[in-house]
């Protein structure tokens, strides 16, 4: 079965600097892995997905994240961070479902 | 409307009232479900439907009763709920489940539940 884990559970982060947050899976086979975010009282909207192709993804509001099969990751980045990305964020891998890891909340300090 | 959406926002409710929770997608999708949300755990997939038939039920308990009348709208009846069910109620849409292929969800804002 699939899972997901994401190492940091709480980031803080100055605007204005830049932004990583780690996601790790494990799936046996090519994974389609999603990053969501869920800003305070919303549901989860989709920042960007891979299923397969390039492995540098863009998504929406900045964001990119690349696949790397070797290391079984897919890392969320944005260069330079705004105070309305703070908000919490989750990775999840698609076999016939979804699997959420636990989320990484950041904190955007001005 | 667009999107999925999702009915109440807020709901508090004694352990012994009964409520019922909805969900309507308005992108033509075929499958629905349901998920709960607990502070600091993973989402938990509770019930999955995919054209109408309940496809998945995650070991959920009795006092959780789904309904998906239409591929357009779903239900989620409670009733003796206790405390520690006390959560976030998102509700998401997809074209269809399928068993291995990519399956992008659409989610709605989510009902915050509270059991007194």
């Amino acid at each position: 079965a699939q899972s997901v884990t994401q190492p940091d559970i709480h980031i803080t982060v100055s605007e204005g600097a830049s932004l990583e947050l780690r996601c790790n899976y494990s799936y046996g086979a090519t994974p389609y892995l999603f990053w969501y975010v869920q800003s305070p009282g919303q549901g989860l909207q989709l920042l960007l997905k891979y299923f397969s192709g390039d492995t540098l993804v863009q998504g929406i509001k900045g964001f990119e994240a690349e696949f790397k099969r070797s290391q079984s990751s897919f890392n969320l980045r944005k260069p330079s961070v705004h105070w309305s990305d703070a908000a919490e964020y989750f990775c999840a891998v698609n076999d016939y479902k979804l699997s959420f890891g636990a989320g990484t909340t950041v904190t955007v300090r001005a | 409307e667009t999107g999925v959406t999702q009915t109440p926002r807020h709901l508090v409710m004694g352990m012994t009232n009964k409520k019922s929770l909805k969900c309507e997608q308005h992108l033509g999708h075929n499958a629905m479900y349901w998920y709960k949300q607990s502070a600091k755990k993973p989402l938990e997939l509770m019930f999955v439907y995919n054209f109408k038939e309940q496809t998945e039920n995650n070991s959920v308990p009795s006092r959780f009763s789904p309904e998906c009348p239409n591929s357009s709208h779903l239900f989620l009846h409670l009733h003796t709920l206790q405390p520690e069910d006390s959560a976030l109620y998102l509700c998401a849409s997809s074209q269809e489940t399928s068993g291995s292929s990519y399956n992008e969800q659409f989610f709605g804002p989510g009902t915050r539940l509270t059991v007194l």
